[in-house]
């Protein structure tokens, strides 16, 4: 099993919409958790930390499931601009990637 | 936020030869630094765990006496590809932690990548 697992998508959603993603993990000491955007062709860059209370940064939400083992994001009324690929980010001692989820925002 | 910057942003070179690559952090120190490779259409590989003043750790599989790691200062660590060939062609990318609050809830700040090209 994966230490960090993500549905790849592609999710192809129109404008507007609300998508969300899941990304699930294996070490149950973990303790950061974070959402990277990456854009084609460009390094990661931090979208938010994903908090136990779970945080909201205008139409971005993260969730963290300790229980479960899995850290969710939630993107409201998206925008042609936030297409990407979504790195879920899973530390302990060290930084664990997922594999990414794409995101296709159409208008 | 913070910045990492990393040197060369692009690197053409012929199969044999020995490529740097510069990891900087420009207004923060970062105790550990972090190297990745990405290929094409691929996540991030997490290849090393660069601690200042100590040797590298190496994730399982990639060759240390390959890919030497120098951490020589809190704002700098160095990658050398030695003796590169065409199947090292890929996107390298460091980071470099800042410690926000909490032991275990560091941020890493991304270079924006050095991508090689070995022919």
């Amino acid at each position: 099993r994966k230490e960090v697992e993500q549905d790849p998508g592609p999710f192809n959603v129109p404008e507007g919409a609300t998508v969300a993603f899941n990304c699930t993990y294996s070490n149950s000491a973990s303790q950061s958790f974070f959402w990277y955007r990456q854009d084609c062709r460009k390094e990661p860059k931090l979208l938010m930390s994903v908090y136990s209370s779970g945080n909201e940064d205008g139409r971005f939400t993260a969730q963290l499931n300790r229980a479960s083992q899995y850290i969710s994001l939630l993107i409201r009324d998206s925008k042609l601009s936030d297409s990407a690929t979504y790195l879920c980010v899973v530390g302990h001692n060290d930084m664990r990637f997922g594999a990414g989820t794409r995101l296709t925002v159409k208008p | 936020g913070a910045v990492v910057s990393q040197h060369p942003s692009w690197v053409i070179c012929k199969s044999g030869t020995s490529v740097k690559i510069e990891c900087r952090s420009l207004d923060f120190q970062a105790t550990t630094m972090f190297w990745y490779r990405q290929f094409p259409k691929q996540s991030l590989m997490l290849m090393a765990t660069s601690n200042e003043g100590s040797k590298a750790t190496y994730e399982q599989g990639v060759e240390k006496d390959k890919f030497l790691i120098n951490h020589a200062s809190l704002t700098l660590s160095t990658l050398t590809v030695t003796s590169a060939h065409p199947e090292d062609s890929s996107f390298y990318i460091c980071s470099a932690s800042e410690l926000a609050g909490a032991v275990g809830r560091e941020t890493q700040y991304f270079g924006p990548g050095t991508r090689l090209l070995v022919l």
